[in-house]
């Protein structure tokens, strides 16, 4: 098992562009979510999906869209790159006793 | 407004020794508190929970104590070991969203 995947690793953009960041698992999670983390700010929920179909809003979603069309992937898309959303992405499947699972992380510059 | 605080940045600690990890919350809704551990260029790794009805989980050398009448949560280990060194997150959940602390970097000193 892979557990809980991102992609990409790394990535840079120029202020304006968009791109989608892919996260899969196959720990058969119900529910998944994205975070930033910053530096002094911990993580920060970003928007969360409590199951095939469904989004949700989370603390920092401006900027950002999700879309769980299939249980086991989890987008997320920035659909016009600011300098103020360059951050590590971190995204998690939910266990059945609150506990997540993250991936390894993506990072994105925007310039 | 940050909901979950971790107030002391670092801690360091000789191997053996007990290193205990604070956590201070503001949300009285929170019903379920958890710690992560995390290593640079790494996702953050689950450690341990606890529900808020009850006051003390345990699970090897990791403790987990919760006073909720001081909106505290407090994570122990003993005996602390060079490979716990890492950045420890308190986390608490408030219906389906979950909010981190800052971390406190955790340094174990052989």
């Amino acid at each position: 098992n892979a557990g809980v995947t991102q992609t990409p690793k790394f990535r840079v953009l120029k202020t304006g562009q968009s791109m989608t960041l892919l996260c899969a698992q196959d720990m058969n999670h119900e529910y998944m979510y994205w975070y930033r983390q910053d530096p002094g700010m911990g993580l920060r929920l970003i928007h969360y999906s409590v199951g095939e179909g469904t989004t949700a809003k989370g603390e920092v979603p401006d900027g950002y869209n999700v879309s769980r069309l299939k249980k086991q992937n989890f987008l997320l898309g920035l659909e016009s790159a600011a300098p103020s959303q360059t951050s590590v992405y971190f995204c998690a499947g939910g266990g059945p006793y609150n506990e997540q699972f993250f991936g390894p992380g993506t990072r994105l510059t925007v310039l | 407004d940050q909901q979950v605080k971790q107030n002391s940045p670092s801690l360091s600690v000789q191997e053996g020794r007990i290193s205990i990890l604070n956590c201070d919350y503001t949300n009285s809704m929170f019903d379920y508190f958890l710690w992560y551990k995390k290593y640079p260029a790494e996702g953050p790794t689950f450690l341990i929970s606890i529900s808020s009805i009850k006051d003390k989980n345990e699970d090897g050398r990791f403790t987990v104590f919760l006073n909720k009448s001081a909106k505290h949560l407090s994570l122990h280990i003993v005996p602390s070991q060079p490979g716990d060194s890492a950045v420890y997150f308190c986390a608490a959940k408030d219906g389906g969203q979950f909010y981190f602390g800052t971390g406190t970097s955790l340094t174990v000193i052989p």
